[in-house]
């Protein structure tokens, strides 16, 4: 079956210090990898994308992920949080020809203390 | 105005009304998507469009009823809604169907059935 698990519900973190949310996935095909971000009340923004190539992938705001298909992981790090990184990421995959039809984890809720 | 936008943001209604939500894009995309967020679960997809004509109905019940008027306009019709329906509904459009599957999401309609 094809799923995308974020095994962190609600992770805390310091602000300044260094951040990485975990993303599995079980798919068929030769996944694309997306991180998206919701802040509360806002609908989802792309943070980054994984289609081919270089399996470390740069972001927008400073985040970065690492494709390790031995893993069948996608995870997601910034190496230092700021106060306004506290939101809602999500992971998703999908395949060349599926379009939006996205597969997403259940989120993981980033909370930064000061 | 520009990108994905939803409205109304909030809705509430009872289980006899009949109301739409709306989704425009100002992107020049041709595919376009309603998905379902609930608390705790996975964003859910519920139906697509490509160039106007419906290609995927995520087996959604018929209390929700799309409409695609245009490759700009998208309409989710609800009727006989069941409180278990409360939830965010989020537009979605992306190239087209066949393309990477980046998805250009709207801030979102907070249903709420009483």
């Amino acid at each position: 079956a094809q799923s995308v698990t974020q095994p962190d519900i609600h992770i805390t973190v310091s602000e300044g210090a260094s951040l990485e949310l975990r993303c599995n996935y079980s798919y068929g095909a030769t996944p694309y990898l997306f991180w998206y971000v919701q802040s509360p009340g806002q609908g989802l923004q792309l943070l980054l994308k994984y289609f081919s190539g270089d399996t470390l992938v740069q972001g927008i705001k400073g985040f970065e992920a690492e494709f390790k298909r031995s893993q069948s992981s996608f995870n997601l790090r910034k190496p230092s949080v700021h106060w306004s990184d506290a939101a809602e990421y999500f992971c998703a995959v999908g395949a060349r020809g599926q379009g939006g039809k996205l597969i997403f984890g259940q989120g993981t809720e980033l909370s930064v203390k000061p | 105005e520009t990108g994905v936008t939803q409205t109304p943001r909030h809705l509430v209604m009872g289980m006899t009304n009949k109301k739409s939500l709306k989704c425009e894009q100002h992107l020049g995309h041709n595919a376009m998507y309603w998905y379902k967020q609930s608390a705790k679960k996975p964003l859910e997809l519920m139906f697509v469009y490509n160039f106007k004509e419906q290609t995927e109905n995520n087996s959604v019940p018929s209390r929700f009823s799309p409409e695609c008027p245009n490759s700009s306009h998208l309409f989710l019709h609800l009727h006989t809604l069941q409180p278990e329906d409360s939830a965010l509904y989020l537009c979605a459009s992306s190239q087209d169907r066949e393309a990477t599957g980046e998805l250009f999401f709207g801030e979102g309609s907070r249903l709420t059935v009483l």
